[in-house]
């Protein structure tokens, strides 16, 4: 159980275009969603969270006009990384946790993103 | 100032050996951690979980300890197998809200 799906796996494309990233809870509902990124060889950086029907809590220094997030159900959030620029390159993993602020929370496999 | 350290980048232990991982914390207000495992190019797998109102949770062949006073918890792992290689990363919280993690600790589990 807490299967967790993020598409795509991995995305190339030209600097300015936008990506949108979803992630979905396949069997549970996400009260609450997370979106990190992980640079080579460090830590998972929380980005942003997110509760389903409000807006998302951006981290110090997470442009929030960058990377749009919307919770719009219990079952899918979605990162949209605006005019994505080459820096901007990076692997951008979701979670989602059910229930209480105590359940672990499950990840996605992550997407690579590519930003030429 | 990283609030969740894991001062080992690397570990190697043989097969049917115990494999320990190390995990320090700063805040003293955390008192809920987690262990996640990690295979290249996919999303972290949680592995176990501990409160603060304990000091040791077993599942299987995984048993996480914690130190409150000393700040610091240790994921064992017994017997090790080579389905274990993966980087393992400690994450803390307050109250279960937004976790922290650390950078991971990449064991390698040779046969």
């Amino acid at each position: 159980g807490a299967v967790v799906s993020q598409h795509p796996s991995r995305v190339i494309c030209k600097s300015g275009t936008s990506v949108k990233i979803e992630c979905r809870s396949l069997d549970f509902q996400a009260t609450t969603m997370f979106w990190y990124r992980q640079f080579p060889k460090q830590s998972l950086m929380l980005m942003a969270t997110s509760n389903e029907g409000s807006k998302a809590t951006y981290e110090q220094g997470v442009e929030k006009d960058k990377f749009l997030i919307n919770h719009a159900s219990l079952t899918l959030s979605t990162l949209t990384v605006t005019s994505a620029h080459p820096e901007d390159s990076s692997f951008y993993i979701c979670s989602a946790r059910g229930g209480n602020t105590n359940q672990p929370q499950h990840f996605g496999d992550g997407t690579r993103l590519s930003i030429l | 100032d990283q609030q969740v350290k894991q001062n080992s980048p690397s570990l190697s232990v043989q097969e049917g050996r115990i494999s320990i991982l190390n995990c320090d914390y700063t805040n003293s207000m955390f008192d809920y951690f987690l262990w996640y495992k990690k295979y290249p190019a996919e999303g972290p797998t949680f592995l176990i979980s501990i409160s603060s109102i304990k000091d040791k949770n077993e599942d299987g062949r995984f048993t996480v300890f914690l130190n409150k006073s000393a700040k610091h918890l240790s994921l064992h792992i017994v017997p090790s197998q080579p389905g274990d290689s993966a980087v393992y990363f400690c994450a803390a919280s307050k109250g279960g809200q937004n976790f922290v993690f650390g950078p991971g600790t990449r064991l390698s589990v040779l046969p």
